[in-house]
C-alpha cells in the first residue's frame, strides 16, 4: 500500500514566485512526515520534518510544510522560488507500523525559470 | 568532518563480477541503512541496522550481502553483479530507530554494471 504521494513529478515555476510541492500521506497512526531535497549527483539533504509538534513546520532555506491531518496532507512551500532551489524533492513518511523505516514518495522535480 | 561518507563515488564493473561499497558515519548514531536509487529517481530502503544487528532486510536478493563490523560502518557486498543492479546506492544513518530519527545521507555510490 502506498503511504505517501507525492501528486506532481514536476512542477515549473518563474524565479521570485511561491512554490508549492504537494504531498498525502496514508497511514492509521500519526506519522513523522519529512522532506528531502536533492541537487543533481548530491546526496539527500533534510529540509524540515514534522513529528507531532506543531503542525507548521519551518525549514531550511526558506522552506515550511503544513501537517494537515483532516487532509492527510504535508505540502511543501516557499514564498519566493530561487535558481539555487532546482532540485528533486522528496516527500518522507516514517510510520510504527513499517518498523520506523523511512518511506520515500516518489519525488517532485522543481524547475525555476529565471 | 564528512558525517555520512561512502566509497567508492562511481563504481563501473563487468556482469558477475562481485563489488563491494563501503560506508562510514561519524555521527555516533545507533542506526544504519542502505537504500537504493533507481534510474526513475525512487528511492527503497533495502536493509537496516541497529548497533550492529540487522533489523530490516527487504525483499532483496541473496547476492547482497550487508556487513556491520561495528556501529559506525555498514558495508554492502555484492556477489555475480547483473545489469539490474545498476542504480545509485545511499548510506544513511540516524540516531535511532524510532519513528521521530531523521536519517542522514551520504552522497551516493552510482553503480553501472556493464
Amino acid at each position: 500500500a502506498q503511504s505517501v504521494t507525492q501528486l506532481d513529478s514536476h512542477v515549473s515555476v518563474s524565479e521570485g514566485t511561491p512554490v508549492l510541492l504537494r504531498c498525502n500521506y496514508s497511514s492509521s497512526y500519526s506519522p513523522s512526515l519529512f522532506w528531502y531535497v536533492q541537487h543533481p549527483n548530491k546526496g539527500l539533504q533534510l529540509l524540515l520534518k514534522y513529528t507531532s509538534a506543531a503542525t507548521l513546520v519551518k525549514g531550511i532555506n526558506g522552506f515550511e510544510a503544513e501537517f494537515k491531518k483532516s487532509e492527510t496532507s504535508f505540502h511543501l512551500t516557499k514564498p519566493s522560488a530561487h535558481m539555487s532551489d532546482a532540485a528533486e524533492y522528496f516527500c518522507v513518511v516514517s510510520l510504527p507500523d513499517s518498523s520506523y523505516k523511512l518511506i520515500f514518495g516518489s519525488g517532485t522535480r522543481l524547475l525555476v525559470r529565471p | 568532518d564528512t558525517a555520512v561518507s561512502q566509497t567508492p563515488k562511481y563504481l563501473v564493473t563487468q556482469m558477475e563480477n562481485d563489488k563491494s561499497i563501503k560506508c562510514e558515519q561519524n555521527l555516533g548514531h545507533d542506526t544504519m541503512y542502505w537504500y537504493k536509487q533507481d534510474s526513475k529517481k525512487f528511492l527503497k530502503i533495502m536493509f537496516s541496522y541497529n548497533n550492529k544487528e540487522l533489523i530490516i532486510n527487504e525483499t532483496v536478493p541473496n547476492r547482497f550481502s550487508p556487513k556491520s563490523p561495528d556501529k559506525a560502518h555498514l558495508n554492502l557486498h555484492i556477489n555475480s553483479l547483473e545489469l539490474g543492479d545498476s542504480a545509485v546506492y545511499f548510506c544513511a544513518s540516524s540516531r535511532g530507530r524510532g519513528q521521530h530519527f531523521e536519517a542522514f545521507f551520504g552522497q551516493g555510490t552510482r553503480l553501472t554494471v556493464v
